[in-house]
């Protein structure tokens, strides 16, 4: 069973608007939940984090909001920019503290 | 910039070669991992070490034999390896002993088995 999962494989959103990407997972005692972005080959660049004491974390054009009741965490990038076209994964650090379970993958596309 | 630089870029490889890949961080990490990654899915961890001493592999076959010669270098092996081993090949590193550290990765090394 996926325990980190991102159930749209593909998103797109026009230049200037918000995207959105959503991230849930299956136990409520994770602690550390992360955003990466990826281009193509390239290695997964790291975005934001957010601990499980938060809601909510912003840098930038980059929001992440934690949901704990719902096991849900999304990703917002305002206003949404060409170079912000990508695959973003969402990432559980669990408490072994060395093993990331990832989720699937979104690949994101900003039309312009 | 990436700060984890990896080498070769690319490599293609016969299945009775013998060959290496490179990965050197300046991040001052004590945590440096292996993933492998297949196209559209996320990466797969490998290897772990922690202060230089493998603390986690993966069930990989022998095949794959890291090395960890100092805190900011980490090499992986190649050997006899399958046309089912073709992937990218990406190191990371992070700091272990402070909790909930991302890992920070290189752009990998694209692998193709012959």
């Amino acid at each position: 069973d996926q325990q980190v999962k991102q159930n749209s494989p593909s998103l797109s959103v026009q230049e200037g608007r918000i995207s959105i990407l959503n991230c849930d997972y299956t136990n409520s005692m994770f602690d550390y939940f992360l955003w990466y972005k990826k281009y193509p080959a390239e290695g997964p660049t790291f975005l934001i984090s957010i601990s499980s004491i938060k809601d909510k974390n912003e840098d930038g054009r980059f929001t992440v909001f934690l949901n704990k009741s719902a096991k849900h965490l999304s990703l917002h990038i305002v206003p949404s920019q060409p170079g912000d076209s990508a695959v973003y994964f969402c990432a559980v650090i669990p408490d072994s503290n060395y093993q990331l379970i990832w989720g699937a993958g979104t690949k994101l596309i900003i039309k312009p | 910039d990436t700060e984890v630089t990896q080498t070769p870029k690319h490599l293609v490889m016969g299945m009775t070669n013998k060959k290496s890949l490179k990965c050197e961080q300046h991040m001052g990490h004590r945590a440096m991992y292996w993933y492998k990654q297949k196209a559209k899915k996320p990466p797969e961890l490998m290897f772990v070490y922690s202060y230089e001493k493998l603390s986690i592999n993966e069930s990989v076959p022998s095949r794959f034999s890291p090395e960890c010669p100092n805190s900011s270098l980490l090499n992986l092996h190649l050997h006899a390896l399958q046309p089912e081993d073709s992937a990218l090949y990406l190191c990371a590193s992070s700091q272990p002993d402070r909790a909930a550290q991302p890992q920070h990765f290189g752009d990998g090394t694209r692998l193709s088995i012959l």
